[in-house]
């Protein structure tokens, strides 16, 4: 069974850069997270899809954060302009839901915002 | 307040020892579950062990056990017979359900763990 997949690995950008990641779940997992890890902490939930559908999304900095998950499959998450402060790493999970709770990560994007 | 307290930045283990690895939680909701993940250096989280609120015994998996006591709400994670290729960060997690279904997960700050020879 594949695992979650994550790209780009890493990315550099000037503050006030767009930036976007790509995550595809394992097959079958209705359930999507996208976590943001700042070095030295535990991952923070920023956005939790159910399907297609936004179930949390109440730690994402709207303003400049933004995700989706079209087709109930892959999903994007995207930075619009980038602060220095987001420099992190961005996890991606998916978990069935029904048949289990565990969270299955990805490898993470390692973002550096300069 | 926290939700999910490690108390142990770092804690240092001889191989081939036991350690013990704190981790207390805050939840009102009467069903929960709480995670053990294992972060290597090279970044990928590595889910090790579940204990759900309602389960009787506490949960194994291989090397490793929770030591979960509702009472005092906490769910100390312990690896027996410690390898070298345990050092690694390791973070406590806490499942809480929401009302219109779905599960959240709550991460505390993490513990390293090295293990020397």
């Amino acid at each position: 069974e594949a695992g979650v997949a994550q790209s780009p690995r890493y990315k550099i950008i000037e503050k006030r850069q767009s930036v976007a990641f790509w995550c595809n779940p394992i097959s079958g997992h209705a359930t999507l997270y996208w976590y943001q890890q700042i070095l030295g902490q535990g991952p923070k939930l920023l956005i939790q899809f159910q399907n297609n559908g936004v179930v949390d999304d109440s730690q994402l900095p709207k303003d400049r954060f933004s995700a989706e998950r079209l087709k109930g499959v892959d999903s994007t998450l995207k930075i619009q302009p980038a602060k220095l402060e987001d420099s992190a790493v961005y996890l991606c999970a998916s978990s069935h839901g029904q048949l289990s709770y565990e969270q299955y990560f990805g490898p993470g994007t390692r973002l550096t915002v300069t | 307040a926290q939700k999910i307290t490690q108390t142990q930045p770092g804690m240092f283990v001889q191989e081939k020892e036991a350690v013990t690895l704190d981790c207390t939680y805050d939840t009102s909701d009467p069903s929960y579950g709480l995670f053990w993940y294992k972060q290597p250096s090279s970044g990928e989280m590595i889910f090790l062990i579940y204990q759900g609120s309602y389960d009787q015994q506490n949960a194994t998996e291989g090397r490793y056990s929770l030591n979960f006591q509702k009472a005092r709400k906490s769910a100390n994670l312990v690896i027996s017979a410690s390898q070298l290729g345990d050092s690694a960060m390791y973070f406590c997690a806490m499942r809480e359900g929401y009302r219109g279904g779905g599960n959240k997960l709550t991460f505390g700050t993490g513990t390293q763990l090295k293990v020397e020879l």
